[in-house]
């Protein structure tokens, strides 16, 4: 089945670095790509999607690109500040379903 | 507006008993869907509501988990004779309507079994 693989964490980071977080995915066809985060003692909200290939997800300063050729969406923040400490997944949703990577936990510090 | 709210927020149960996970969705949304995340894992599909009837069911683990959304607005998660495996975040989400919608997700529902 449809499936999501992203880069395992932990990873810590400066404030003002730059971020990179990996997903490929596997898909029989042409899924929309999520990036969902989670701060700490809150619910999964939804940072960032695109529909089809090129198309470019972005939202609070983070960006990700529908790659069709190496299969990947991998998100990307120029300055990272410390209120970006999250969990963040990766998803893609095959008709109404979401599949989620196992998540990379993010700690930024000042 | 209110977002989706679920309830209990966190519950142990011993092994063996039965829980009841109330999930509200957003009013108005007619797609309710739960989630398993378990711990250190992403979520995982459990089962999918379109109004009142359980379209995909598919996800359920055992047949000890059930759903049902009678009204076609709360929905609850049902586990009978919980073991320790069952013990993870249950996450409900709800979207507005038709398959493709953004999901909202609830704050989640953290089942301790021991």
């Amino acid at each position: 089945g449809d499936s999501v693989t992203q880069m395992e964490g932990p990873v810590t980071l400066s404030e003002e670095a730059f971020l990179t977080i990996n997903c490929t995915y596997t898909a029989t066809g042409y899924p929309s790509l999520f990036w969902y985060v989670q701060y700490p003692g809150e619910g999964l909200q939804l940072l960032l999607k695109a529909t089809k290939a090129d198309d470019k997800g972005s939202n609070k300063g983070f960006e990700a690109t529908y790659r069709k050729e190496t299969t990947s969406f991998h998100l990307e923040k120029g300055s990272v500040q410390v209120s970006d400490s999250a969990v963040y997944f990766c998803a893609l949703r095959d008709d109404y379903k979401l599949s989620f990577g196992a998540g990379t936990t993010v700690t930024v510090r000042a | 507006g209110a977002g989706v709210s679920q309830s209990p927020r966190y519950k142990v149960a011993k092994r063996g008993q039965d829980v009841a996970l109330r999930c509200d969705p957003i009013s108005g949304h007619v797609s309710l869907f739960w989630y398993q995340q378990a711990l250190g894992q992403g979520p995982e599909f459990l089962t999918y509501f379109q109004n009142e009837a359980q379209l995909d069911k598919s996800g359920l683990p055992s047949d000890r988990f059930f759903a049902e959304r009678p009204e076609g607005s709360v929905s609850t998660l049902k586990i009978q004779r919980t073991q320790q495996e069952d013990s993870a975040v249950y996450l409900c989400a709800s979207a507005p309507s038709g398959r493709t919608d953004t999901q909202y997700f609830g704050p989640g529902t953290r089942l301790t079994v021991l």
